[in-house]
């Protein structure tokens, strides 16, 4: 597709359960981002991936959040025993290079999670 | 630590006057600045950027934004708003080199009166 593509677009779990996140970056991009957007907040940075490696991720909450990037273009967001304090959006952003040649990040539309 | 400050959480102008959202920043050196704009059911999608140079930055939909170091600041500005303008509109700052994330501010919701 011509953007970044996120799915869902909203995930309703119940507290405890597993979800997954998926993102479709821009083709050709190399370097892919995860934020996490609370209510009323600004996107709060989790993880960038250049290729298929994670090259920071400093901004993973805790262990429960991992992500992975296989082959280099579509990455996944994975949360176990999901708590309420999870409930957010969760965006994804892609750009062609990364580190110190970043240029404009394009975001996804983001999935909502909501955590009963 | 790295932050990035927008003082007003709502701002509300007349269709047709003109806008100033405020945003301020604290790095230990001068990074890269940027300022997102998100509509309901859409992405962040980027109006301008500030890496070097020129300190009056022009972006997209007639916005611009104007570094000054000696405030630490990177306010964006519109001269005639219209009713589409209204949004939530991000301020983010990177710094200069490695792999870090964008640290956003917490947002501004600006609304257009009729």
């Amino acid at each position: 597709g011509a953007g970044v593509s996120q799915t869902p677009s909203n995930k309703v779990t119940e507290k405890g359960k597993y979800v997954e996140l998926r993102c479709d970056p821009i083709s050709g991009h190399t370097a892919l981002y995860w934020y996490r957007q609370s209510l009323g907040q600004g996107p709060e940075f989790l993880i960038y991936f250049q290729g298929t490696g994670a090259a920071d991720d400093s901004g993973l909450p805790n262990d429960r959040f991992f992500a992975v990037r296989p082959e280099g273009s579509v990455s996944t967001l994975k949360i176990q025993r999901t708590e309420r304090g999870d409930s957010a959006v969760y965006l994804c952003a892609s750009s062609l290079f990364g580190g110190a040649n970043t240029g404009e990040l394009f975001f996804g539309e983001g999935s909502r999670l909501t955590v009963l | 630590a790295q932050s990035v400050t927008q003082p007003d959480i709502h701002i509300t102008v007349s269709e047709g006057a003109s806008l100033e959202l405020r945003c301020n920043y604290s790095y230990g050196a001068t990074p890269y600045l940027f300022w997102y704009v998100q509509s309901p059911g859409q992405g962040l999608q980027l109006l301008l950027k500030y890496f070097s140079g020129d300190t009056l930055v022009q972006g997209i939909k007639g916005f611009e934004a104007e570094f000054k170091r000696s405030q630490s600041s990177f306010n964006l500005r519109k001269p005639s708003v219209h009713w589409s303008d209204a949004a939530e509109y991000f301020c983010a700052a990177r710094g200069g080199g490695g792999a870090d994330g964008l640290t956003f501010g917490k947002g501004t919701h600006l609304i257009i009166q009729p």
